[in-house]
C-alpha cells in the first residue's frame, strides 16, 4: 500500500533543544495525525489537522497541515527527557474511504 | 475522555494454537481497526469493520480472521498461531463522520513459540 515518508528515522538531541520532523508525500491529504508511541504501549494522539494552512499547538507541540496537502510537520519545543518515544505521522487520503496511511517513525531521544 | 481496551497486554502462545485479541471502544464508534506493528515495517492494517458483521480486508489479511457481533467490540482471530506472527497488536476505532481520528488501545504483545 502506499506509505508516507517521514524524516528523520531518528533523533538524538540534548535536554532544551527544539526539534522538528515532517512528513511528505505525491497524493493529496485531507486529514494529517501526530501519535507519540512510548515503549510498549498503544500510540497516542497529539495534534489532528483538518484543513490545508491549519497550525495547531498542544503544550510545547505545534504541528501544520501544508499548503499544498501533501505534507506536515511536527515541532517540539524545549525537549524534555519524557519526549522520549516514537513519532508517527498518519493521513488520510482526498477521496479515500476510512484506513489511515502511517509514516514509519521518528525515533526521539533526548539526554540530559 | 476516549478509551479503547484490549484484553490482554502479553500473551504466549504455541504454534498451532487458537488465538482470540479482543478489543472494546466506549466511544460509540463505527469503525475499527485491527494493525501489527513489527521494528522497520510500522503499522500494518490487518482488517477493519465499519459496522456490526461488517469488515474488509487490510494490507496483510493472510492468517487472520475478525469477528464483530457488538459494535463496542471487535475480535482478532490467529486460527493457527505461528512464529512469524509474533509482533505487537494494537487495535484503534474512529466515527465515521468527517474527522476520522483513530484513538488506539493500548496495545497487545503476543509471542508464538
Amino acid at each position: 500500500g502506499q506509505q508516507l515518508n517521514q524524516s528523520p528515522q531518528s533523533m538524538f538531541i540534548q535536554e532544551g533543544e527544539d526539534v522538528s520532523m515532517n512528513c511528505t508525500s505525491s497524493s493529496i491529504f485531507n486529514t494529517w495525525l501526530w501519535y507519540k508511541q512510548d515503549p510498549g504501549e498503544g500510540p497516542v494522539l497529539l495534534i489532528a489537522l483538518y484543513k490545508a494552512g491549519e497550525l495547531t499547538s498542544n503544550g510545547r507541540l505545534t504541528a501544520q497541515f501544508g499548503i499544498t496537502r501533501k505534507d506536515s510537520f511536527l515541532n517540539i519545543s524545549a525537549s524534555i527527557p519524557s519526549d522520549v518515544g516514537i513519532y508517527f505521522c498518519a493521513g488520510q487520503l482526498r477521496f479515500s474511504g476510512t484506513a489511515l496511511i502511517f509514516g514509519k517513525g521518528t525515533t526521539l531521544s533526548v539526554s540530559s | 475522555d476516549v478509551k479503547v481496551t484490549q484484553s490482554s497486554r502479553y500473551l504466549v502462545k504455541r504454534t498451532g494454537e487458537k488465538v482470540f485479541l479482543e478489543c472494546v471502544q466506549d466511544m460509540d464508534h463505527e469503525n475499527m481497526f485491527w494493525y501489527r506493528q513489527d521494528p522497520g515495517l510500522g503499522l500494518r492494517l490487518i482488517y477493519f469493520s465499519y459496522d456490526v458483521k461488517m469488515k474488509e480486508k487490510g494490507d496483510i489479511p493472510e492468517g487472520y480472521s475478525v469477528s464483530r457481533e457488538k459494535k463496542e467490540r471487535f475480535s482478532l482471530i490467529l486460527e493457527s498461531a505461528s512464529t512469524n506472527q509474533t509482533s505487537m497488536y494494537l487495535c484503534a476505532s474512529s466515527t465515521t463522520g468527517g474527522r476520522k481520528t483513530q484513538y488506539f488501545g493500548p496495545g497487545t504483545r503476543l509471542l508464538v513459540l
